[in-house]
């Protein structure tokens, strides 16, 4: 089956630093890969779309400069969360979407800036 | 976009089966039904999908209504592994929001 790596599972960052978050498809070139953004007790929310070779589409209210999304290959998108602060701290996930198949997800990132 | 309503919650026994609602009363011709679990601090998983006629696979039953208006995911003995939040789905396009889901507890 499809198998989307997620790295690292855990990060702890100091305010103010930079972390940056892979997602990686192992056995299927991604088209289209999304990141989702999830506080606790909460649902999973959309952050951004990203489509091989071209700038993320982001959602209303997630900052473009922020949340840096590169899409480089077909199996391979960075999550870079700039400047990071105590309220970014939340569990990151990222989705891919490969021809002919469904959306399989990562297993998440647990982000906690201190 | 169409939107999905669940029960915030439901209550299991042990090998019972578990019948999980979903009301979709806006949804379109081309809109897929998809179910998705999550699992305590982990990626979702995908559980079963749909489009007119009820599915069923290794995992789950997909029972949908002749209006497309709701859905029921079935799981037919419910598992202490089972114990998840269950998200029901509507797909048009490369488009995947996520709802509120239900969280399923599933007592031994």
């Amino acid at each position: 089956g499809a198998v989307v790596s997620q790295h690292p599972s855990r990060v702890i960052c100091k305010s103010g630093t930079s972390v940056k978050i892979e997602c990686r498809s192992l056995d299927f070139q991604a088209t289209t890969m999304f990141w989702y953004r999830q506080f606790p007790k909460q649902s999973l929310m959309l952050m951004a779309t990203s489509n091989e070779g071209s700038k993320a589409t982001y959602e209303q209210g997630v900052e473009k400069d922020k949340f840096l999304i590169n899409h480089a290959s077909l199996t391979l998108s960075t999550l870079t969360v700039t400047s990071a602060h105590p309220e970014d701290s939340s569990f990151y996930i990222c989705s891919a979407l490969g021809q002919g198949r469904g959306y399989t997800f990562g297993s998440g990132t647990r982000l906690t800036v201190v | 976009d169409a939107k999905t309503t669940q029960p915030n919650s439901m209550e299991s026994n042990e090998e019972e089966p578990v019948h999980l609602p979903c009301n979709h009363s806006t949804i379109s011709g081309t809109d897929y039904i998809h179910w998705y679990r999550q699992l305590p601090s982990q990626g979702p998983e995908y559980v079963i999908h749909g489009l007119t006629s009820n599915v069923n696979n290794r995992m789950a039953s997909l029972a949908i209504a002749e209006d497309r208006k709701s859905s029921t995911l079935i799981l037919h003995r419910a598992t202490l592994r089972d114990a998840a939040v269950y998200y029901c789905i509507l797909r048009a396009n490369n488009d995947m929001r996520f709802g509120a889901g239900t969280r399923l507890t599933v007592k031994p």
